[in-house]
């Protein structure tokens, strides 16, 4: 079976721009929960996706949103980039909701904001 | 609020010896979640163990062993004969299953374990 995967792997912008990051999950997984990590404040949850439905948010600005489509597959959108942005983005899968299922994580995506 | 302290920044040992990764948390659910996650230099954060709340027993796979003890909120984790393959950040995380919609991991800051041939 095939993990989840994550495009693009890397990528480089500019201050002020936005981005949209893709994560496919596991076959048959609905659940997809999505990380952000930096050096300084480590792994940290930014929001969950469950049947097309946000169901669970992290601490973070409006910037930071996504969505789920009917195939579970789930994008990350961050708009107005700035520098802080700079992290790896973890997406996770799972068959059920993210805390009563272990959650499968992708590769990453490495985002460096200029 | 959940809490997932792994007081071991950074752990340097020669290969061939043991060595445990401390994993102090803390809830007040009485139903929860522990993982155990490796993070190679690749990046990909790899699924070790899971354990609930109700299930205190030890665990082992392969050189790998899990010491979970509620009373003093700590699920530990050794790696036995230590191998260079096992070089890599490891992290303990936390979820519950109270019913109110958290179901986010909360994980620890990690420990960088360093094996030197």
């Amino acid at each position: 079976k095939a993990g989840v995967t994550q495009t693009p792997r890397y990528l480089i912008k500019t201050r002020g721009q936005q981005v949209t990051l893709s994560c496919s999950p596991i076959s048959g997984h609905r659940s997809v929960s999505w990380y952000q990590q930096t050096p300084g404040q480590g792994l940290q949850f930014l929001f969950e996706y469950f049947s097309e439905t946000q169901r669970n948010k992290g601490n973070f600005p409006g910037r930071f949103s996504g969505r789920q489509f009917s195939n579970s597959r789930s994008e990350m959108n961050v708009s107005t980039l700035e520098l802080g942005d700079s992290a790896l983005y973890l997406c996770a899968s799972s068959l059920a909701r993210g805390g009563t299922d272990t959650q499968y994580f992708g590769p990453g995506t490495r985002l460096t904001v200029l | 609020a959940q809490k997932v302290t792994q007081a071991q920044t950074e752990i340097s040992v020669v290969e061939k010896e043991d060595v445990t990764l401390d994993c102090v948390y803390e809830t007040r659910d009485t139903t929860y979640y522990l993982f155990w996650y490796k993070q190679p230099p690749s990046g990909e954060l790899v699924f070790l163990i899971r354990r609930n709340s109700f299930d205190e027993q030890n665990e082992i796979s392969g050189r790998y062993s899990w010491n979970f003890q509620k009373s003093t909120s700590s699920f530990n984790f050794t790696i036995t004969a230590s191998q260079v393959v096992d070089s890599a950040v490891y992290f303990c995380a936390l979820t519950d299953d109270s019913g109110a919609g958290s179901y986010q991991l909360t994980f620890g800051k990690g420990t960088k374990l360093s094996v030197i041939p």
